[in-house]
């Protein structure tokens, strides 16, 4: 099946600060989605972006499908941006629906 | 709030029980999909349906079956638990069947098995 590969793990940012979170895969996607897992477990959906490049607010999103990986940029972070992120995709030609999630990239940001 | 809801947001079991999560969809949606999360395993695709029709299947335990009712609501049915089955169970929904469908996620259900 398809590899999807987040990085970094881990991540810790004073408050204000910039960010880059890169998702790589290893096969051509028909859908391509970043969620951020709150504290408390809820999965927020925060983009749909199997190519191309989308902003909301502090966020933005940009996959460049071709060479196979998507970024998520988080500008002038804040403590409520702390959590977990994922990538999560669904490979062309496969099952649809079935998406599959990244390990992870924990995002801290200290007041 | 995505509008998808599950109940009961924590449940705590025994080994060898059986349970069931519930799930409501958002409103139209016709898709519905489970995961499961876990420590170990992360974030694992389990099954969908799309308007009471088993779609795509995936690393679903065969003590694990799910179904969509004719008012698209879905339940998944847990059996003959085991202690790695502990984990957090998601649902999603989604408008239709298509892969450019974004989906939406529950609050999930915790899952504690003794």
């Amino acid at each position: 099946g398809i590899q999807v590969e987040q990085s970094p793990p881990d991540l810790i940012l004073q408050e204000g600060a910039n960010s880059t979170l890169r998702c790589n895969f290893s096969d051509s996607v028909n859908n391509l989605q970043w969620f951020h897992q709150n504290p408390w477990g809820q999965l927020i959906n925060l983009f749909y972006i199997p190519s191309g490049t989308k902003q909301n607010g502090r966020l933005s999103a940009t996959t460049v499908a071709t060479e196979r990986y998507s970024l998520l940029y988080i500008s002038s972070s804040q403590t409520t941006d702390s959590g977990v992120y994922f990538c999560a995709l669904e490979a062309g030609g496969t099952s649809y629906g079935k998406l599959t999630f990244g390990q992870g990239t924990i995002l801290t940001v200290h007041p | 709030d995505s509008g998808v809801t599950q109940t009961p947001k924590h449940l705590i079991t025994a080994t060898g029980q059986r349970v069931t999560l519930r799930c409501s969809p958002r409103s139209g949606d016709l898709s519905v999909y489970w995961y499961q999360q876990s420590l170990d395993q992360g974030l694992q695709f389990l099954i969908q349906y799309y308007n009471g029709e088993e779609r795509a299947k995936g690393n679903i335990l065969e003590r694990f079956s799910a179904q969509q009712f004719p008012d698209l609501h879905s339940e998944l049915n847990l059996s003959s638990l085991e202690l790695g089955d502990s984990a957090l169970y998601f649902c999603a929904s989604s408008p239709d069947r298509r892969v450019t469908d974004t989906q939406y996620f529950g609050p999930g259900t915790r899952l504690t098995v003794l």
